[in-house]
């Protein structure tokens, strides 16, 4: 596997659900992010793990829960969503410190759906 | 906190037309990125500006900062069928270790055959 990856690519769940979703980046990188990107609407950062610590929650609601296990791999586990909530859920990681290079790799995204 | 607006919103050009998306900040930024998003796909890096006045050429493909590093633009000559998709401007204000972004709305590109 080469990149970033998620799984699953595509999830359907009811309101009272507990899912998680998964992100790994084969990039050596030190920095992981999670943003919603819905219809008609810019990408939206939820959450930022820098070298393992969470540095951002963007007022995220508390039915978003992340959780960064170690550099390599990145979850956000839900529960009691809302319709709302549906979208495409991004993963990406950078290279913290490294100002002239630190653009964001993008995995290929869960698009979630919330009955 | 830090706005950063794209526009158009949308944008449908026959192909061997030209194309140009610009975005504004309402702060000064460190540096801009720009991401290319294909229907279904995920962003995708396409070039970081650093330096006010900044150009930079990736084949068709021009990229600038303006002086006061509050807006930039890319520009497209002669469309073709696989410049379609949504470009993304985001800005980063620095003061971070991890370079958060603030992304523009998008410009939705079509092109016409």
């Amino acid at each position: 596997e080469t990149g970033v990856t998620q799984t699953p690519r595509h999830l359907v769940m009811g309101m009272t659900n507990k899912k998680s979703l998964k992100c790994e980046q084969h990039l050596g990188h030190n920095a992981m992010y999670w943003y919603k990107q819905s219809a008609k609407k810019p990408l939206e950062l939820m959450f930022v793990y820098s070298l393992e610590e969470r540095v951002e929650n963007n007022s995220v609601p508390s039915r978003f829960s992340p959780e960064c296990p170690n550099s390599s791999h990145l979850f956000l586990h839900l529960h009691t969503l809302q319709p709302e909530d549906s979208a495409l859920y991004l993963c990406a990681s950078s290279q913290a410190r490294s100002p002239a290079h630190n653009e964001q790799f993008f995995g290929p995204g869960t698009r979630l759906t919330v009955l | 906190g830090q706005q950063v607006m794209q526009i158009p919103q949308y944008q449908h050009v026959q192909e061997g037309e030209d194309f140009t998306t610009y975005c504004n900040s309402s702060t000064t930024l460190s540096n801009i990125q720009w991401y290319k998003q294909r229907p279904g796909g995920h962003p995708v890096f396409l070039i970081q500006l650093v330096k006010s006045g900044e150009v930079k050429k990736q084949k068709r493909l021009t990229f600038q900062f303006g002086e006061a590093k509050k807006n930039s633009s890319l520009h497209i000559t002669a469309t073709q069928t696989t410049d379609v998709g949504t470009y993304f401007c985001a800005g980063s204000a620095g003061g971070t270790s991890y370079g958060k972004l603030t992304f523009g709305q998008g410009t939705i590109l079509t092109v016409h055959p």
